[in-house]
């Protein structure tokens, strides 16, 4: 079975700070992850996600993500917190890409950006 | 607008009654989703279509709620005898089938079961 721990409900930065949101998986599978957003009013997006390859992977409004397999771990960072980044993240698991039936998420991440 | 849209925002129903949600997903998506959302988590899954086909329906939350997508392009949710447990958030979500795990998702309805 898979799961995720995304620790902090919300997180508060001031604008042109370091924005990172944590993530941790558990599996027992290779897992494929990733990161949704949902800004105010809008239906969740996907930010970005992991499958194979390359462990750093880069998402849309300079926001990426590296896979650690020894931490279990995924964290969401953008270098420089931008206002309209204030929305609900949202990390997920899935042991596979055929079907988000299989697509687990956290409990979600309430960024803040302070001006 | 081409996004997924989900129909009504919100509904307000007393306890007993019956309920139905629309969702109309992005066109050329095969792939339709429905998830439930409650306060401080994150969505979880009910059911998905291919097509018309409902291919898994296991992880509803009991027999009062039932999905259909008749001809493979909206799909509604039902909910009989609605409970205040009930009371959520229920997101809908396309995709494609060669590109299934990225969803894009509607805004949601809002149900509040008094």
């Amino acid at each position: 079975a898979q799961s995720v721990t995304q620790l902090g409900s919300h997180v508060s930065v001031s604008e042109g700070a370091l924005v990172l949101l944590r993530c941790n998986y558990s599996s027992s599978v290779p897992p494929y992850l990733f990161w949704y957003v949902q800004y105010p009013n809008q239906g969740l997006q996907l930010l970005l996600k992991y499958t194979t390859g390359a462990t750093l992977v880069k998402g849309i409004n300079g926001f990426e993500a590296e896979f650690k397999k020894s931490e279990t771990s995924f964290h969401l960072t953008k270098p420089s917190a931008h206002m309209s980044d204030a929305a609900e993240y949202f990390c997920a698991v899935s042991d596979n890409l055929r079907g988000a039936n299989n697509l687990f998420f956290g409990t979600g991440t309430r960024l803040t950006v302070i001006p | 607008d081409t996004g997924v849209s989900q129909d009504p925002r919100h509904k307000i129903t007393k306890r007993g009654q019956n309920v139905t949600f629309r969702c109309d997903p992005i066109s050329e998506h095969n792939r339709l989703y429905w998830y439930r959302q409650t306060l401080g988590q994150g969505p979880e899954f009910l059911t998905y279509f291919q097509n018309e086909a409902q291919l898994e329906k296991s992880r509803l939350l009991s027999d009062r709620f039932s999905a259909e997508r008749p001809k493979g392009s909206f799909s509604t949710l039902e909910i009989q005898r609605t409970e205040q447990g009930d009371s959520a958030m229920y997101l809908c979500a396309s995709a494609l089938t060669s590109q299934s795990e990225k969803l894009f998702f509607g805004s949601g309805t809002q149900l509040s079961v008094l």
